[in-house]
């Protein structure tokens, strides 16, 4: 079965300081997907990025960073220079890549962690 | 705004009622998936529909079916309704060429 963990519930940062999301899977896949996504105060889950078990290459996008380690089964999320618009619960996902082109079928949610960005 | 639309955007009914969501995926997504946020259980998915078919099925009740139509129009029915199905319910669609996800702001069913 897969599991996805978000230890971190709740997290306050006053603004402009770094943050680091943790999230930690298990899966007796070998090939799978990994997911963030944002849920701002409005409600809707907002895509921030795909990756796939074969790709352990870090990506940066703007003040958005995600670090993949395949060894300790942890896909962690990095906002540098936070701002009051971070605010939200951020998701890491799961989901298994056998039979499917984007890992979007079942996708395995973690508790999500809660992010307050303080002005 | 993702472009998938959902109503009702809010419904209170009684235990043992049934309800109707709806969900109209963005222009040209033809698939469609449900999941179910709540307090008790998080995150989970229920079921996805391609093209007006069945393609995957997670976590959902007996008492719950879904449906996806001929316009790619997609509904969940909620049957038998207990306290415990009171949850926000999401729609998404897939983009076909990236797979990202859209998903719609929500359906917040409140069973009292």
């Amino acid at each position: 079965a897969q599991k996805v963990t978000q230890a971190q519930t709740e997290i306050s940062v006053v603004e402009k300081e770094d943050v680091t999301l943790d999230c930690v899977y298990e899966t007796r896949d070998t090939t799978y997907y990994l997911f963030w996504y944002k849920q701002p105060p409005s409600g809707e889950l907002v895509f921030l990025i795909r990756r796939n078990s074969f790709d352990e290459q870090n990506e940066i996008s703007g003040r958005y960073s995600w670090n993949f380690q395949k060894s300790t089964s942890s896909f962690n999320f990095t906002i540098t220079a936070s701002q009051v618009v971070d605010s939200a619960v951020y998701f890491c996902a799961l989901s298994e890549a056998v039979g499917s082109n984007f890992g979007n079928e079942k996708l395995t949610f973690g508790t999500g962690t809660r992010l307050t960005i303080i002005p | 705004d993702s472009g998938v639309t959902q109503t009702p955007k809010h419904l209170i009914t009684a235990t043992g009622q049934r309800v109707t969501l709806r969900c109209s995926p963005r222009s040209g997504d033809l698939s469609v998936y449900w999941y179910q946020q709540s307090l008790d259980q998080g995150l989970q998915f229920l079921i996805q529909y391609y093209n007006g078919e069945e393609r995957a099925k997670g976590n959902i009740l007996e008492r719950f079916s879904a449906q996806q139509f001929p316009d790619l129009h997609s509904e969940l029915n909620l049957s038998s309704l207990e306290l415990g199905d009171s949850a926000l319910y999401f729609c998404a669609s897939s983009e076909l060429n990236t797979g990202e996800l859209f998903f719609g702001e929500g359906s917040r069913l409140t069973v009292l």
